[in-house]
């Protein structure tokens, strides 16, 4: 699975959006961007994922560049909730006796602050 | 739905003892997996099953043992526990190749 590159920390103000970036230049054509975040002690929630298109969901949107080299995770409005690691994670689909499955490499990801 | 469910929630361990991580899914998920996160870091992979019979090794399964009793159960087990398995323990479960869904953990102390 590519590797990828996120900053160490961000800070944002309430109410604004959150822009996270990823870098993931050596990703292969069948990977997909996978964004999950961590709230404090508590297991990892899944956000986002995408391959080529730019998506949205609910939560967040992700925007793919055309190259797929790099990503962006946008959390429209923050709120204080929102104050998580973030994880851009890029991995490939596998299958076994016909089941997918799909194995999550964690790097260290990005520590997001939403300030009041 | 309960989700995914891990038990117990905290456990202290000494040296050389033995203990079993239970994780249970009431989704209906086909793979499961164990994680650890040790504290400043990000996860990894222990072992995982991608369905019912199966179980593989992920990136650091020294040390553990894991038994996919059925489809909603995945234990973990430490045969003899040291120090160096202090860490959070993660299950998670997931339908197919898509997201996966994460239980609260397990915070796991061995001395």
């Amino acid at each position: 699975d590519a590797k990828t590159t996120q900053p160490t920390s961000m800070d944002c103000a309430e109410g604004r959006a959150a822009n996270l970036p990823c870098n993931h230049s050596t990703i292969s054509g069948n990977e997909y961007v996978y964004w999950y975040r961590q709230i404090h002690s508590q297991g990892p929630q899944y956000i986002i994922h995408g391959l080529k298109n730019n998506e949205t969901n609910e939560m967040a949107s992700l925007i793919i560049t055309e190259d797929r080299k790099s990503s962006t995770l946008i959390l429209p409005h923050a709120t204080l909730r929102d104050t998580a690691v973030y994880y851009c994670i890029v991995r490939v689909a596998g299958n076994a006796g016909g089941t997918s499955y799909g194995k999550l490499t964690f790097g260290q990801g990005t520590i997001l602050t939403v300030h009041p | 739905n309960a989700g995914v469910t891990q038990t117990p929630k905290f456990q202290v361990l000494k040296t050389g003892q033995s203990m079993t991580l239970q994780c249970a899914q009431d989704m209906n998920h086909n793979s499961m997996y164990w994680y650890r996160q040790d504290p400043g870091m990000g996860l990894r992979l222990i072992y995982y099953s991608a369905s019912e019979g199966t179980t593989d090794k992920g990136e650091v399964p020294n040390g553990y043992n894991v038994s996919r009793l059925n489809k909603r159960e995945f234990s973990l087990r430490l045969e003899s526990a040291a120090p160096s398995q202090t860490s959070v323990y993660f299950c998670a479960s997931s339908p197919g190749s898509s997201e996966q869904f994460f239980g609260p953990g397990t915070r796991l102390t061995v001395l």
